[in-house]
């Protein structure tokens, strides 16, 4: 079974510093990784896909590094700002379906 | 802009009422998944189809949830009879039929049950 953990659980940062998320997980036979954000209240927004074969991924500030044969991958946003306060979570499909395993999301605080 | 719809978006009931709460996938998808998450559980898979046929509601408790894709632009996830245990948000996401590929999730249904 995928065990999927994200370290830390929550991280508070200045706006401007640059933010680094880590998700690891057990069963290195993955398809892809996806990042999530979750605001409060709210559903999850896919903020990144990274397929298996890829090292890395990137959208504007973000960018998601994979590893898979040390079971890890990478968040990094870019220059903080408030507007990017939020729950992160990383997510990954079964090897052998496509149900998703979540981490317990790391909990963003970027002070103005 | 395509997205995931869910309806309602809160709903508050009794205990032993029944709730359905419908989901409309984005168009073209194929694969329909739904989840709920609590405080104490994160995240969990309740139940997933494919072309509209179920492929897997092992995470769903038999008794009294119900999963169903009547056609491929609704699911719905009922629940009979309702329970306090079952208030969560319960989120319903779709996608291609490819592993490769993303889900994208809908704005959740927040359920209460006193």
């Amino acid at each position: 079974k995928q065990e999927v953990t994200q370290i830390p659980a929550a991280l508070s940062v200045p706006e401007g510093e640059n933010l680094v998320l880590n998700c690891s997980f057990t069963d290195s036979a993955i398809y892809n990784l996806q990042w999530f954000r979750q605001d409060p209240g709210k559903g999850l927004t896919s903020l990144l896909l990274i397929q298996s074969s890829q090292r890395e991924q990137t959208s504007g500030r973000l960018n998601a590094s994979l590893d898979k044969s040390s079971g890890r991958s990478t968040l990094y946003i870019a220059a903080s700002q408030p507007g990017d306060s939020a729950t992160y979570l990383c997510a990954v499909p079964g090897s052998n379906d496509y149900k998703l395993s979540f981490g317990a999301g790391t909990t963003v605080t970027v002070r103005a | 802009d395509a997205r995931v719809t869910q309806t309602p978006r809160h709903k508050v009931t009794e205990m032993g009422q029944e709730v359905t709460m419908r989901c409309q996938p984005i168009l073209g998808h194929n694969t329909v998944f739904w989840y709920r998450q609590t405080m104490m559980q994160g995240l969990e898979l309740l139940a997933y189809f494919r072309n509209r046929a179920p492929l897997d509601d092992s995470g769903m408790p038999k008794d009294r949830f119900s999963a169903e894709m009547p056609d491929a632009t609704l699911a719905t996830l009922k629940i009979q009879p309702s329970e306090p245990r079952d208030s969560a948000v319960y989120f319903c996401a779709s996608g291609q039929f490819m592993r490769g590929n993303e889900q994208f999730f809908g704005p959740g249904t927040r359920l209460t049950v006193l």
